[in-house]
C-alpha cells in the first residue's frame, strides 16, 4: 500500500539554526511532491511544490530536495525563527490525481 | 476573495443525528476535496469532486455523502452521526491538477 512517512517525533531547534524535516514514501511514482505548514486550529497552508525532474527548489529561507531514487524529500528552513514553529506536512497526489495524500506531519519548535 | 469558507466552525451532535458541513470557494476552482484530521492519523481524504455534478470517494468515505451542484459549493453530509466521526473536517480546492491546494479554516465536530 502507499505510505508517506514523516518523523513523528517533534523537532526542537534553537533560533538561527537550520531545521531539516524528512518525508519518505513507498509505492508512489510521484510527478510532484508538496509541502504544507499547519498552525494549531487552522487549515494547512501551501509552501512549496517540487516536480520529479527537479532536484532542489528554494523559496526565501525554505529549501526542498526531491530524490526519486531514495523516495525521499528533505525540507530545510534556514536561519529558523520562533515564528517558524508549526507542523509541516508532506503531500503526494492521490491515485486519482485530483486530491492529495498527506503524511502525518512533523512538529517543529524553534526556541529563542 | 474570501478563498475557501467553511461553516460551522464548531458543532456538537448526538449519535444518530444528521447534519451538513458547508464549504464554498470563490476562486472558480474545478477541484474540491474533503479531508478529516484526527490526532495521530493525519489528514485523510473523504470525498472529492472534479467539477459540478462529478464526485468520487477517497480513502475514508463511509458514513459521508457529497454532492456538487455548483462550482462554488461542496457540502459534506453526515446522515447518521457516530462517535467515530468526531474529528476536524477541512475542505480544500485547487485550480488545476498538481496545483496548490487552498484549505478552509476547518469544522470541529464532536459526536456524543
Amino acid at each position: 500500500s502507499q505510505k508517506i512517512e514523516q518523523n513523528s517525533e517533534a523537532l526542537n531547534i534553537q533560533e538561527g539554526k537550520t531545521a531539516t524535516l524528512t518525508c519518505n514514501y513507498t509505492n508512489y511514482s510521484p510527478a510532484y511532491l508538496q509541502w504544507y505548514r499547519q498552525d494549531p486550529g487552522r487549515g494547512p497552508v501551501f509552501l512549496l511544490l517540487i516536480r520529479e525532474n527537479e532536484k532542489e527548489k528554494r523559496k526565501e529561507r525554505l529549501k526542498v530536495t526531491f530524490d526519486t531514487t531514495l523516495k525521499q524529500s528533505l525540507f530545510h528552513i534556514t536561519a529558523s525563527q520562533p515564528a517558524d514553529s508549526a507542523t509541516y506536512l508532506c503531500a503526494l497526489h492521490s491515485n486519482s490525481g485530483y486530491a492529495l495524500n498527506f503524511g502525518k506531519g512533523t512538529s517543529l519548535l524553534v526556541t529563542p | 476573495n474570501a478563498g475557501v469558507t467553511q461553516t460551522p466552525k464548531f458543532q456538537v451532535l448526538k449519535t444518530g443525528q444528521s447534519m451538513t458541513l458547508q464549504c464554498a470557494q470563490d476562486m472558480n476552482h474545478e477541484y474540491m476535496s474533503w479531508y478529516r484530521q484526527d490526532p495521530g492519523m493525519g489528514l485523510r481524504l473523504i470525498h472529492y469532486s472534479v467539477g459540478a455534478g462529478i464526485t468520487d470517494q477517497g480513502e475514508v468515505p463511509n458514513g459521508y455523502n457529497v454532492s456538487r451542484s455548483t462550482t462554488e459549493d461542496f457540502p459534506l453530509r453526515l446522515l447518521s452521526a457516530a462517535p467515530s466521526q468526531t474529528s476536524v473536517y477541512f475542505c480544500a480546492s485547487v485550480k488545476e491538477l498538481g496545483g496548490e491546494q487552498f484549505f478552509g479554516p476547518g469544522t470541529r465536530l464532536t459526536v456524543l
